[in-house]
């Protein structure tokens, strides 16, 4: 079946625009996650959302940023005032309920100038 | 919070040798330890996972093993191939699925033939 989606694949932006990620989860997973590697980094744990409970967003690494999820399926991740230290590859994973594995899509490329 | 150290940060062996990724963690709740590779450009592939009630697991040429009271996990790659240079993360999670993963910084494989 369909893997985890992500769009765009790419975004280029101007310091201080707001920028919006969106991520498509595998169809029947209740839980979405979002990470972000930054170059030669690991993955850096931002949000993670199950079913309809309170999201845990102890990983945001700032007010700046935030994320939805409508409907327990689609997460858009949105940044504010983007700054240079913004750009990384912001990856979306998704799992089943009451389950480890965690698949994830292609990633976004996100670049501030 | 949990932290998770990877060694070596790279790893360069010959075709056909085999090759081990260590990696260490702080929370003794971790019960959850996956392995992913990251090809170039791609998306992080889960290939291989092991729980806290398990010592060793094996799938073909990749094992991983776990000593739980040392706090530390190692992937073991034997008779190394061109296809396996990737990058390899290791991560560790809490106490229950669905809950965020948090990553080793990677390790960077290279297998020359």
């Amino acid at each position: 079946g369909a893997g985890v989606s992500q769009s765009p694949s790419n975004k280029v932006t101007e310091k201080g625009k707001d920028v919006e990620l969106r991520c498509d989860p595998i169809s029947g997973h209740t839980a979405l996650y979002w990470y972000r590697q930054s170059l030669g980094q690991g993955l850096e744990f931002l949000i993670y959302f199950q079913g309809n409970s309170a999201p845990d967003k102890s990983g945001l690494p700032s007010d700046r940023f935030s994320a939805e999820r409508t409907g327990g399926s689609v997460s858009t991740l949105t940044i504010q005032r983007t700054q240079q230290e913004d750009s990384a590859v912001y990856l979306c994973a998704s799992s089943l309920p009451s389950t480890y594995e965690q698949y994830f899509g292609p990633g976004t490329r996100l670049t501030v100038t | 919070g949990e932290n998770v150290e990877q060694h070596p940060s790279t790893l360069s062996v010959q075709e056909g040798d085999s090759a081990v990724i260590k990696c260490t963690y702080s929370d003794s709740a971790s019960n959850y330890f996956p392995w992913y590779k990251q090809e170039l450009g791609k998306r992080p592939q889960l290939i291989i996972d092991i729980r806290s009630n398990v010592g060793e697991k094996k799938d073909q040429r990749i094992a991983v093993t776990l000593n739980k009271t040392a706090k530390h996990f190692s992937l073991h790659i034997t008779e190394t191939q061109p296809e396996d240079s990737a990058v390899y993360f290791c991560a560790a999670s809490a106490n229950q699925a669905g809950t965020a993963l948090i990553f080793g910084k990677g390790t960077t494989l290279s297998v020359s033939s």
